[in-house]
């Protein structure tokens, strides 16, 4: 696509439920990315894949949050047994392998949990 | 270790004043160097980037940035700030390692009518 996509905008879901956000990155982009940013502070890195390779998940918070992404393309993070602490936005990004073009970034899921 | 500094959270500028935004990177190599922009309520947008070309960066928005190597530094300036540029700031530095972006804290840049 034109544009790195991410669904859903917004999610409001219950303390302890299992949440997935999705992001769709540019055709042709070996390389994305998650991000975690909460209220006011930075971006967090949550996990890398490039290409085939293992992913970087050094990132991820807790065994709870798992991501995968299908044939090179579509990604989808999972969070389980959701915590108020993990409320923010989540943002994909996606770039070329060597990444002199820098990331282009979806405009990311808002996850408020309640 | 490539690392990023942003030195201040939180920079404040009236309306059609310079802004500076700074930004200090530490790699044993030419970096590769980046600043983007968030925008209220949205994803981050790419401002300008250095690939070891001109040391002169101009990017979107009237923005441009100057790569000094013997400073370490790649700061952010506007001649005339406008409302429409308050927002946060973030610079980058990318690994040589695996091309991953190191990222800065971050500066919000607040504009005073």
């Amino acid at each position: 696509g034109a544009g790195v996509s991410q669904s859903p905008s917004n999610k409001v879901t219950e303390k302890g439920k299992d949440v997935e956000l999705r992001c769709d990155p540019i055709s042709g982009h070996t390389a994305l990315y998650w991000y975690r940013q909460s209220l006011g502070q930075g971006l967090e890195f949550l996990i890398y894949f490039q290409g085939n390779s293992a992913p970087d998940k050094s990132g991820l918070p807790s065994d709870r949050f798992s991501a995968e992404r299908t044939g090179g393309s579509v990604s989808t993070l999972t969070i389980q047994r959701t915590q108020q602490e993990d409320s923010a936005v989540y943002l994909c990004a996606s770039s070329p392998r060597t990444g002199e073009y820098g990331y282009t970034f979806g405009s990311g899921t808002r996850l408020t949990v309640v | 270790a490539q690392s990023v500094t942003q030195l201040g959270s939180h920079v404040s500028v009236s309306e059609g004043a310079l802004v500076l935004l700074r930004c200090n990177y530490s790699s044993s190599v030419p970096p590769y160097l980046f600043w983007y922009v968030q925008y209220p309520n949205q994803g981050l947008q790419l401002l300008l980037k250095y690939t070891s070309a001109a040391t002169l960066v101009k990017g979107i928005n009237g923005f441009e940035a100057e790569f000094k190597k013997s400073e370490t530094s790649f700061h952010l300036t506007k001649p005339s700030a406008h409302m429409s540029d308050a927002a946060e700031y973030f610079c980058a530095v990318r690994l040589d390692s695996n091309y991953q972006l190191i990222w800065g804290a971050g500066t919000k840049l607040i504009i005073k009518p």
